[in-house]
């Protein structure tokens, strides 16, 4: 079975530092692979999504996330953040959805980002 | 453009009592899931449909009974509601073709007391 690792449950940077969140997943093939968000009191959001081809993905509010298979992960990068980043963050792997998996995915524990004037 | 509504966005139940959490989609997807959220736990799937009439466990089903008898409805029914589950619960719905992303409600807050 999948499985997915925030290392870091929270992070504090300041308004207009980079950011990396770190995904990692355990998964026999080649996975899909989701960062969500989640502002206070909301449901999840997608920033963005891998399925295949380029490793570089780009995504809504300014993130971008790149795969690495030799290090199985899925980081996600802003260079510069806004204090309306502040949210918690969430990682997830799904499998080939053609098969048993029928799209389930598998959350990590997630990543709160509090951003500092 | 509503895409998935839940109802109620609160609610506090006894223990013992039951209730029945609403899920609505307009987007015709046929896969519609529950999860619940938990502090540091991350979202934990309870059950999922893949069309009207076919439901099966996720990770943490105990306590829960889901029904899919329409494409757009997937009610989540608590019978003896229990201490344990506290928590918030979200309802998601996901495209039919390929490797669509699933969209999530806004959630329910539970409380058992």
């Amino acid at each position: 079975a999948q499985s997915v690792t925030q290392p870091d449950i929270h992070i504090t940077v300041s308004e207009g530092a980079s950011l990396e969140l770190r995904c990692n997943y355990s998964y026999g093939a080649t996975p899909y692979l989701f960062w969500y968000v989640q502002s206070p009191g909301q449901g999840l959001q997608l920033l963005l999504k891998y399925f295949s081809g380029d490793t570089l993905v780009q995504g809504i509010k300014g993130f971008e996330a790149e795969f690495k298979r030799s290090q199985s992960s899925f980081n996600l990068r802003k260079p510069s953040v806004h204090w309306s980043d502040a949210a918690e963050y969430f990682c997830a792997v799904g499998v080939n959805a053609g098969g048993t998996s029928y799209g389930k995915l598998t959350f990590g524990q997630g990543t709160i980002l509090t951003v500092h004037p | 453009n509503a895409g998935v509504t839940q109802t109620p966005k609160f609610r506090i139940l006894k223990i013992g009592q039951s209730m029945t959490l609403q899920c609505t989609q307009d987007m015709n997807h046929n896969y519609m899931y529950w999860y619940r959220q938990d502090p540091g736990m991350g979202l934990k799937l309870i059950y999922y449909s893949v069309g009207a009439g076919i439901t099966d466990k996720g990770e943490v089903p105990n306590g829960y009974n889901v029904s899919r008898s329409t494409t757009e409805d997937f009610p989540l029914r608590l019978e003896l509601a229990a201490p344990s589950q506290t928590s918030v619960y979200f309802c998601a719905s996901r495209g039919n073709g390929g490797n669509q992303p699933q969209h999530f409600g806004d959630g329910t807050r539970l409380s058992i007391l």
